[in-house]
């Protein structure tokens, strides 16, 4: 079945600075989605990507949906201690099975110590 | 309601016997998943409903498992015969389109002893 890649599993950041994500896949998506996930909560959408070569703020936070559809980014600047969590990647075709949203295993923001 | 809904929010269970786990979605939202998430894992599809439709089963991991939906609204996963490896939370989440991105409870964790 369809698989996402995402990068990196886990990085420390510093207050202030800017932390760069990014998901791959081997299929093309329709759309990409961008999750973050605080301990004992589910997931909570932060930016969808429509388009190919789309580009999203949201805030503090920039996306990109890949021109070849097969991978997309997120970076986030001038971090704060709250950024941290789980950050997931998801890509969603309407016309596949498992429900159309594939997860990446997610990307670990940890504040150094 | 205005969230998701997911009940109970833990749930210790002794190996073989059966569980219920239950799921209110966002009134209206015609659509609606479920995944489970084990440790450090990402999310892992079960099983996706819409409407009045059949319902997609293709994630389900064995014949251990079950889903429901009663009148277009609430949702009951059923696991039988609980074994240690069902140990995760299971995560419900509803949409209002297969178009836009999901709204997930806070979960179920499961714990299998």
């Amino acid at each position: 079945g369809q698989q996402l890649n995402q990068s990196p599993q886990s990085m420390f950041i510093q207050e202030g600075e800017d932390v760069s994500m990014n998901c791959t896949s081997s299929s093309i998506f329709n759309t990409w989605l961008w999750y973050k996930q605080d301990p004992g909560e589910g997931p909570v959408l932060l930016i969808a990507l429509y388009k190919a070569g789309e580009l999203t703020s949201n805030g503090r936070l920039t996306a990109q949906f890949g021109i070849t559809r097969k991978d997309s980014f997120l970076n986030i600047s001038a971090s704060i201690p709250s950024d941290v969590g789980i950050y997931f990647c998801a890509g969603m075709n309407y016309g596949g099975s498992q429900g159309n949203l594939i997860f990446g295993k997610g990307t670990k923001l940890s504040v150094k110590p | 309601g205005a969230g998701v809904s997911q009940s109970p929010s833990n749930k210790v269970t002794e190996k073989g016997k059966d569980v219920e786990l239950r799921c209110d979605p966002i009134s209206g939202h015609t659509a609606l998943y479920w995944y489970r998430q084990s440790l450090g894992q990402g999310l892992e599809f079960l099983i996706y409903f819409q409407g009045n439709s059949a319902p997609d089963k293709s994630g389900l991991p064995s014949d251990r498992f079950s889903a429901e939906r009663t009148g277009g609204s609430v949702s009951t996963l059923t696991i039988q015969r609980t074994q240690q490896e069902d140990s995760a939370v299971y995560l419900c989440a509803s949409s209002q389109d297969r178009t836009y991105g999901y709204t997930f409870g806070s979960g179920t964790r499961l714990t299998v002893v």
